[in-house]
């Protein structure tokens, strides 16, 4: 069955240091979309992208942060300087129609665990 | 008033059991709805879909209210494997961002 891959697993990072987390969505999917979670905290809405550009970009998604399709196949998540604030757990997801389902399902990758010292 | 409200739980059921979670939801424009299951530091993973008529995967069942924005997921015979947090998740049109729930976590007991 097709996957979203996500690397690295795990970032340890000094604050105020520029991260990029990278994502392959399934080859299919249009679609793409980061979400964060911290921990204890719910998933949420970082920005979608759609046709290489973003379609929509929630408050968090702030100047710090950027999106890029580099090629055919990776999308990344850029955050320039990180804060503290900053540690969760990133997940990407790409929508499509997959496998018998007619209603357009996002599928999130396993996730980069970002820790901001 | 939250986007979209769980009881967080926890739920601790005995295998064999039925149980049930609910789910309500604030945006009267939201067009689809969903149980994603998250274990532990994972990601989540589609259950299911949602659908007005109600729907059913096995031992799961989703009922959906659009009057009263709420949805629910009945687990019958529960499994020890059923354990993880559910998360209820509503989306605008087509391909919009998902909005989850806090999420409500189960735990099967043997």
């Amino acid at each position: 069955e097709p996957e979203v891959t996500q690397t690295p697993s795990h970032q340890v990072t000094q604050m105020g240091q520029e991260v990029i987390l990278r994502c392959v969505p399934i080859s299919n999917h249009l679609y793409f979309y980061w979400y964060r979670q911290i921990l204890g905290q719910k998933v949420e809405f970082l920005v979608s992208f759609y046709n290489n550009e973003i379609s929509e970009k929630s408050e968090i998604f702030d100047d710090q942060f950027s999106v890029e399709r580099p090629d055919g196949s990776n999308f990344t998540l850029k955050i320039r300087s990180t804060k503290l604030e900053d540690s969760a757990m990133y997940f990407c997801a790409s929508s499509g129609l997959t496998g018998d389902s007619w209603v357009e399902t996002q599928y999130f990758g396993p996730g980069t665990r970002l820790l901001v010292l | 008033r939250k986007e979209v409200e769980q009881d967080p739980g926890p739920f601790n059921v005995p295998e064999g059991a039925t149980v049930a979670f609910n789910c309500t939801y604030s945006n009267s424009a939201s067009q689809s709805f969903f149980w994603y299951r998250q274990d532990c530091r994972k990601e989540p993973k589609l259950l299911m879909s949602v659908y007005s008529s109600g729907n059913e995967d096995g031992r799961f069942t989703a009922q959906l209210n659009r009057a009263s924005q709420y949805i629910s997921l009945l687990i019958r015979d529960s499994k020890l494997s059923d354990s993880a947090t559910y998360l209820c998740v509503v989306r605008g049109f087509g391909n919009e961002k998902l909005t989850f729930g806090t999420g409500t976590r189960l735990t099967i007991i043997p």
